[in-house]
């Protein structure tokens, strides 16, 4: 089973700050077939990045997914008010065995 | 639109069972490849099962694996879970999710349910 670590597990950041969101893989993430979510309380999970960078449909292009291996990351270049949120890395390369990264909150400071 | 709408959830004993539905609409459902993902309180996402339109591949997360039934039918535009032998660890919101496409294997989720509560307790 490929572990995913996302890191930090909280970060406190203001509107308009830019900021990157970390998501390891214990191994080699297949075809760097890794999606990202966010969940606001309360709602479901949103799709936002699925294949690594490609963005999913109606999100906003301040979203950008990155990287392959073992290391990818997602950013929002200018946080907006309604983007505090948790934010889950998912792997599918390995699927059916597909797993979930712990998430990594971001708060208002 | 696309609509997932789960229901079914409750309270029940350790050792009891229960059944999740999840109905759908706004898409072409036999289609589309379904999942079940659980969400214990507070906690992450852990996937459950997948089912693929034609009911030819299902898959399960080991810590339910021969506990949890999935099932479809897609005249009714409908998604099942069947849970037997529930223990405390099950407790957690479950959604429907849809793989976004008619694949063999889960894949991505494009699309979820509101999610239904259920919790094990005695």
């Amino acid at each position: 089973e490929i572990v995913l670590t996302q890191s930090p597990g909280t970060l406190s950041l203001s509107p308009g700050e830019r900021v990157t969101l970390s998501c390891r893989a214990s191994q080699s993430v297949t075809s760097s077939y890794l999606a990202w979510y966010q969940q606001k309380p309360g709602q479901a999970p949103r799709l936002l990045i699925y294949g690594a960078s490609s963005r999913a449909t109606g999100i906003p292009d301040r979203f950008s997914g990155s990287g392959s291996g073992t290391h990818f990351t997602l950013t929002i270049s200018r946080l907006e008010p309604e983007d505090f949120a948790v934010y889950y890395c998912q792997q599918y390369g390995s699927s059916p065995a597909l797993t979930f990264g712990g998430g990594t909150k971001v708060e208002i400071k | 639109e696309v609509q997932l709408v789960e229901s079914g959830g409750g309270l029940v004993k350790p050792g009891g069972s229960l059944r999740l539905s999840c109905v759908a609409s706004g898409f072409a459902f036999s289609d589309h490849s379904l999942n079940w993902v659980r969400q214990a309180p507070g906690k992450g996402l852990e996937w459950v099962s997948f089912i693929s339109g034609s009911s030819s591949y299902i898959y399960y997360a080991d810590s339910v694996k021969g506990r949890f039934t999935i099932s479809r039918d897609n005249a009714e535009n409908s998604l099942y879970l069947q849970l037997n032998s529930l223990r405390a660890e099950d407790t957690a919101i479950y959604y429907c999710a849809r793989d976004y496409g008619g694949n063999w294997r889960p894949s991505w989720f494009d699309q979820w349910g509101q999610g239904t509560l259920v919790t094990v307790s005695s």
